[in-house]
């Protein structure tokens, strides 16, 4: 079974701060990594997919790194805001991306004004 | 489009009761899904289904039966309610196109407590 191991499990910032987190996963019958922000009593919202090795994706302060070859791909908050409060899960799609997303446990973010 | 939607939003269960949720997508997805969220845990997949008619178990399947009869509805059943089934249900679905990587798109949530 496919492991996907995210760190740290919960992270406490002040308002501004940057922070980053991580996510590995098997390299081996890697196909694509997707990245979802979930907030408290709402259900999961996709924020990134990544597929190629070096991709980097971004969405207004928050981007992504993708390494294929290592297994692992970063997540970044540029200055932390408390509307960024939430769970961060990672998942891996494997095998050409015809069996289920392997989630990670997520790492729970929380921005202290 | 109304994406995936669930229903009950909230229900409460007295043991060895039974109980259907409900999970309908209008994306006309041919994946769906069903996890269960464990304070701590993540999101831990009972069962999916890649099309009509066909059903496959996930990672925690006991407990708990599915059917997929159309493209659009797949609903999840519990027939002999326990303790241990107290959770957040998620209903997600997604398309299979390779273009699609996957990405699975979620409902809202049913809370179900057992007591």
């Amino acid at each position: 079974i496919l492991n996907v191991e995210q760190s740290p499990q919960s992270l406490h910032v002040q308002e501004g701060d940057s922070t980053n987190f991580t996510c590995s996963f098997p390299s081996s019958n890697f196909y694509a990594l997707h990245w979802y922000r979930w907030e408290t009593a709402k259900s999961p919202e996709a924020l990134f997919v990544m597929t190629l090795n070096g991709d980097e994706k971004k969405k207004g302060r928050i981007s992504a790194t993708l390494n294929t070859k290592e297994g692992y791909s970063y997540l970044y908050i540029k200055g932390s805001q408390p509307e960024d409060s939430a769970t961060y899960l990672c998942a891996s799609s494997p095998n050409s991306g015809n069996t289920p997303l392997v989630f990670g446990k997520g790492t729970r973010l929380s921005v202290i004004a | 489009n109304a994406g995936v939607t669930q229903t009950p939003k909230f229900r409460i269960l007295k043991i060895g009761q039974s109980m259907t949720l409900q999970c309908t997508q209008d994306m006309n997805h041919n994946y769906m899904y069903w996890y269960r969220q464990d304070p701590g845990m993540g999101l831990k997949l009972i069962y999916y289904s890649v099309g009509a008619g066909i059903t496959d178990k996930g990672e925690v399947p006991n407990g708990y039966n599915v059917s997929r009869s159309t493209t659009e509805d797949f609903p999840l059943r519990l027939e002999l309610a326990a303790p241990s089934q107290t959770s957040v249900y998620f209903c997600a679905s997604s398309y299979s196109r390779a273009r699609d990587y996957n990405e699975q798109f979620f409902g809202p949530g049913t809370r179900l407590t057992v007591l």
